[in-house]
C-alpha cells in the first residue's frame, strides 16, 4: 500500500531564511507527486506537482520540490521565505489503480511558521 | 469564476441528529471526493465518485453517506452512527480519470458537536 511520510510536523524559521519540508513515498508503481497549501480554515491549494519529465518542478511564488525516484523523496524548497507562507503544507502521492480510479494519499502535514 | 462551494462553513450537531454537508462544483469535473481532516493526521478519504449515480468507499466511510444525483452535487450526510464527527470536512473535485488530475478542494465545513 502507499504511504506518504512527513519527516516534520513543525518547522519553526526566520523570514528570509531558506527552508525545506521533507516528504518521503513508498509505493511499488510509478506516482504523480503534489504539494498543497492549506491556511488557516482554508482548503487545500495546489502549489505544485510533478508528473513526468524534470525531475524539478517550480510554483509561482518561489517554491520548488525535486523529485528523487532512488530516495523516493520529493521534498520542498524555497530559498528565501515570507511571513505571508506561514501555513500547514501537505505532501500527497497518485497512483493507478485497478479500475482506473485517482486517489490521493496526503501526508500528515508540516506546519511553517516563519517569525520575523 | 469556476470552483467548488462547500457550505455551511461552521454547523453544529446535537446528539442523535444526522447533518448534511453541501458541496457543489461548477468546474465540469467528472470525479468528486470528500475529506475529513483531523489535527496532526492529514487527510482522510470518506467517500469518492467518479460518475453520476456511482460512488465508493473510501478508508472512513462508516457512519456517513453520500449521494451523487447530479454532476454538480456531491452532499454529505453525517449520521447518528458516526460517534466522533467533530472534524474539517474538505470536498473536492477533479477532472476526467486520469491519474495525473490534480484534485480541487472547497474551503471546508468545520462541524462542533452541541
Amino acid at each position: 500500500a502507499q504511504s506518504v511520510t512527513q519527516l516534520d510536523s513543525q518547522v519553526p524559521v526566520f523570514e528570509e531564511a531558506p527552508v525545506e519540508l521533507r516528504c518521503n513515498y513508498s509505493s511499488s508503481v510509478s506516482v504523480y507527486l503534489f504539494w498543497y497549501v492549506q491556511y488557516p480554515n482554508q482548503g487545500l491549494q495546489l502549489l505544485l506537482k510533478y508528473l513526468s519529465g524534470s525531475t524539478l518542478v517550480e510554483s509561482i511564488n518561489g517554491f520548488e520540490a525535486e523529485f528523487n525516484k532512488s530516495q523516493t523523496s520529493f521534498h520542498l524548497r524555497k530559498p528565501s521565505v515570507h511571513i505571508s507562507d506561514t501555513a500547514e503544507y501537505f505532501c500527497a502521492v497518485s497512483s493507478g489503480s485497478a479500475g482506473g480510479y485517482n486517489k490521493l494519499i496526503f501526508g500528515a502535514g508540516t506546519r511553517l511558521a516563519v517569525h520575523p | 469564476d469556476g470552483g467548488i462551494t462547500q457550505s455551511p462553513k461552521y454547523l453544529f450537531r446535537k446528539e442523535g441528529q444526522n447533518v448534511t454537508l453541501s458541496c457543489e462544483q461548477n468546474l465540469n469535473h467528472d470525479a468528486m471526493y470528500w475529506y475529513r481532516q483531523d489535527p496532526g493526521q492529514g487527510l482522510r478519504l470518506i467517500y469518492y465518485s467518479q460518475i453520476v449515480n456511482d460512488f465508493q468507499k473510501g478508508d472512513i466511510a462508516e457512519g456517513y453517506s453520500v449521494s451523487r444525483e447530479k454532476k454538480e452535487s456531491f452532499p454529505l450526510t453525517v449520521t447518528s452512527a458516526q460517534k466522533n464527527p467533530t472534524a474539517f470536512y474538505l470536498c473536492a473535485s477533479r477532472r476526467g480519470q486520469g491519474t495525473h488530475q490534480p484534485q480541487h478542494f472547497g474551503d471546508g465545513t468545520r462541524l462542533s458537536i452541541l
